[in-house]
């Protein structure tokens, strides 16, 4: 069971550019989210999706987008990277609502340059 | 916005130690999470848990709702344990159960 699937790992932007992250979770669960995680900080939500065909802005929305592509599959967007996106990013799920456990992928490591 | 603060930021243990790792949160929840993460490596869920204990092999999770505290520990603590623990909670006044508010994290070094 692969759980949440995260591609790529590791990623090396130039300012200006522009690339999607992808997650993919084969669970069944309703809602998905993308996380950032920086050095002295605790994960803050980017994008969350409560269920398939919705999205939310979540704490740092700024300079990115999403899609629910369908029920397993959340992608991150960023349109034109810059240095303060150099970041781990996490996507995430759960069954939904709320006590669920969440799943976490494997992370995502983009630098910008 | 709920305030998570996990207790210590770092801790060094040698093998076998009993390890006790915190976290106090400032606004009710619905249910708390610890998570595990290895250097470089994804996160893991570890518990969820709302109320009481919870025991998976020699990890054990505790929360005091009254007090909005909880409480890691590890048992005849290894190195394989190293990592970066973190709590997280969900739900509360005005947040969605949707969403999750973590603490920064605690770096557990365990030598051998």
């Amino acid at each position: 069971n692969a759980g949440v699937t995260q591609t790529p790992k590791f990623q090396v932007l130039k300012t200006g550019q522009s690339m999607t992250l992808q997650c993919a979770q084969d669970m069944n669960h309703n809602s998905m989210y993308w996380y950032r995680q920086d050095p002295g900080m605790g994960l803050r939500l980017i994008y969350y999706s409560a269920s398939e065909g919705t999205t939310d802005k979540g704490e740092v929305p700024n300079g990115y987008n999403v899609s629910r592509l369908n029920k397993r599959e959340f992608s991150l967007r960023l349109e034109s990277a810059a240095p303060s996106q150099t970041s781990v990013y996490f996507c995430a799920s759960s069954l939904q609502g709320s006590n669920t456990e969440a799943f976490f992928g494997q992370g995502t490591r983009l630098t910008v340059v | 916005k709920n305030e998570v603060e996990q207790s210590p930021q770092n801790l060094t243990a040698q093998e076998g130690e009993f390890i006790t790792i915190n976290c106090s949160y400032s606004v009710g929840i619905s249910a708390l999470h610890w998570l595990q993460q290895h250097p470089g490596g994804g996160i893991v869920s570890l518990f969820m848990l709302s109320s009481g204990k919870k025991k998976h092999g020699r990890l054990i999770a505790t929360i005091n709702i009254q007090e909005k505290h909880s409480s890691l520990h590890i048992t005849a603590s290894h190195p394989r344990d190293s990592a970066v623990y973190i709590c997280a909670v969900n739900g509360g006044p005005g947040g969605s159960n949707y969403k999750l508010t973590f603490g920064k994290g605690t770096l557990l070094t365990v030598n051998p």
